[in-house]
């Protein structure tokens, strides 16, 4: 079993704040790392897979990079909303997925 | 259709009930997992169909039966639960290559065992 660690366990930040949270990941037998973000009730939506030392990707105001050599990656959000609030996970794709236990991020009005 | 189904959202089962979760996509991936995440704990790989064929199971117990019984349908079969099997159990499906494309997951069955 993989260790996939992330921090911090949970967040409050408040509206327009920006925040970032971290991965982190033994860097052996490595494919990719994969973000997701899940909202309660909801589907686990996956939002970054990234495969490459120095990978950076972004999607709207929010955006992730990756160390494979060091095994992290690290998640931003810019301008924090209301509507960010969820759990987000990250996994390590090498012959199987091993998940993270997530950050979980909640941003007040 | 770029959904994974699930049913259904919600289970209460005695210990002597028998029940299936149901899990369903249409997106043609040939890969379909069962994952168990208990609170606090990220979701636990329990079983792998690639091609329908199971190629993974990670030492569950046998009151845990899984099925695929079509490219597009994968099911969990249920007996003899124990209280701590309680959790909340992911179905997810891929393409083959997980490192490009990932996992669709579906929303999950919460499962509470009386």
């Amino acid at each position: 079993i993989l260790n996939v660690e992330q921090s911090p366990q949970s967040l409050h930040v408040q509206e327009g704040d920006s925040t970032n949270f971290t991965c982190s990941f033994p860097s052996s037998n490595f494919y990719a790392l994969h973000w997701y973000r899940w909202e309660t009730a909801k589907s686990p939506e996956a939002l970054f897979v990234m495969t490459l030392n120095g990978d950076e990707k972004k999607k709207g105001r929010i955006s992730a990079t990756l160390n494979t050599k060091e095994g992290y990656s690290y998640l931003y959000i810019k301008g924090s909303q209301p509507e960010d609030s969820a759990t987000y996970l990250c996994a390590h794709n090498g012959n199987q997925f091993y998940f993270g236990t997530g950050t979980s991020l909640t941003v007040i009005p | 259709d770029t959904e994974v189904t699930q049913t259904p959202k919600h289970l209460v089962m005695g210990m002597t009930n028998k029940k299936s979760l149901k899990c369903e996509q249409h997106m043609g991936h040939r890969a379909m997992y069962w994952y168990k995440q208990k609170a606090k704990k990220p979701p636990e790989l329990m079983f792998v169909y690639s091609y329908e064929k199971l190629s993974i199971n990670e030492s569950v117990p046998s009151r845990f039966s899984p099925e695929c019984p079509n490219s597009s349908l994968l099911n969990l079969h249920l007996h003899a639960l124990q209280p701590e099997d309680s959790a909340l159990y992911l179905c997810a499906s891929s393409q083959v290559n997980t490192a490009i494309y990932g996992y669709t997951f579906g929303s999950g069955t919460r499962l509470t065992v009386v």
